[in-house]
């Protein structure tokens, strides 16, 4: 059974830091792409960050460019997302999903982890 | 950039019922996927391709749909399908994955 588990998440200040982790299990995690989707509280989805299986390609949102970093440990089967300078406008749910090579869909999603930027 | 218009915001349906909502891109893409989120759960991926179904999606569930004109249609809408469903495309420049505002279907 494909599983995503997101954690690392909670309250933090603005002008902070955090870094999420999504482990992964029941597939081969080295053979897809990554992703990191965010929702705020009673809105939409809002695509954050993308990484392929190798970690050669790596694309961001405007919206997070320059303070958020994706990265992934294949070994350990665990995506993560760095993000830093945070704003009160990051606060959302954030999802992992996963996405295979080619394939422009996200067909598995994590449960998601709170993350809330308030002083 | 590619800007994703779901139409519409919200729309109540009776059991029994056709619904079909649209999602209109701003300029032409080569698919559409479509995903359903019910409250407090993540979303699941129910459409891709434009028209396949994902695994275990009820066949009364169709997508169709061309260049900047997509739609999901449910050809009799039940219970189980109140639900918020969103539309997603890819384009590669730039390369970024971008969300329609989302549909909220309601049971009437």
């Amino acid at each position: 059974e494909v599983q995503l588990v997101e954690s690392g998440g909670g309250l933090v200040q603005p002008g902070r830091s955090l870094k999420l982790s999504c482990l992964a299990s029941g597939f081969t995690f080295s053979n897809y792409g990554m992703n990191w989707i965010r929702q705020a509280p009673g809105k939409g989805l809002e695509w954050v960050a993308s990484i392929s299986s190798s970690s050669s390609y790596i694309y961001y949102a405007d919206t997070v460019k320059g303070r958020f970093t994706i990265s992934r440990d294949n070994a350990k089967n665990t995506l993560y997302l760095q993000m830093t300078s945070l704003r009160s406008e990051d606060t959302a749910l954030y999802y992992c999903a996963r996405h295979l090579y080619g394939y422009n869909y996200f067909d598995y999603w994590g449960q998601g982890v709170m993350v809330t930027v308030s002083s | 950039e590619i800007v994703l218009t779901q139409s519409p915001t919200t729309i109540a349906a009776s059991p029994g019922e056709k619904v079909t909502i649209t999602c209109r891109a701003s300029s032409s893409v080569s698919y559409m996927y479509w995903y359903q989120q019910k409250s407090g759960a993540s979303p699941k991926l129910w459409i891709y391709d434009t028209s396949k179904l994902a695994s275990g999606v009820p066949n009364r569930f169709s997508g169709s749909g061309s260049g900047t004109s997509y739609s999901l249609t449910i050809n009799t809408m039940e219970t189980e399908d109140a639900a918020t469903y969103y539309c997603q495309q890819w384009s590669s420049t730039p390369p970024m994955y971008t969300f329609g505002a989302g549909t909220k279907l309601e049971l009437k």
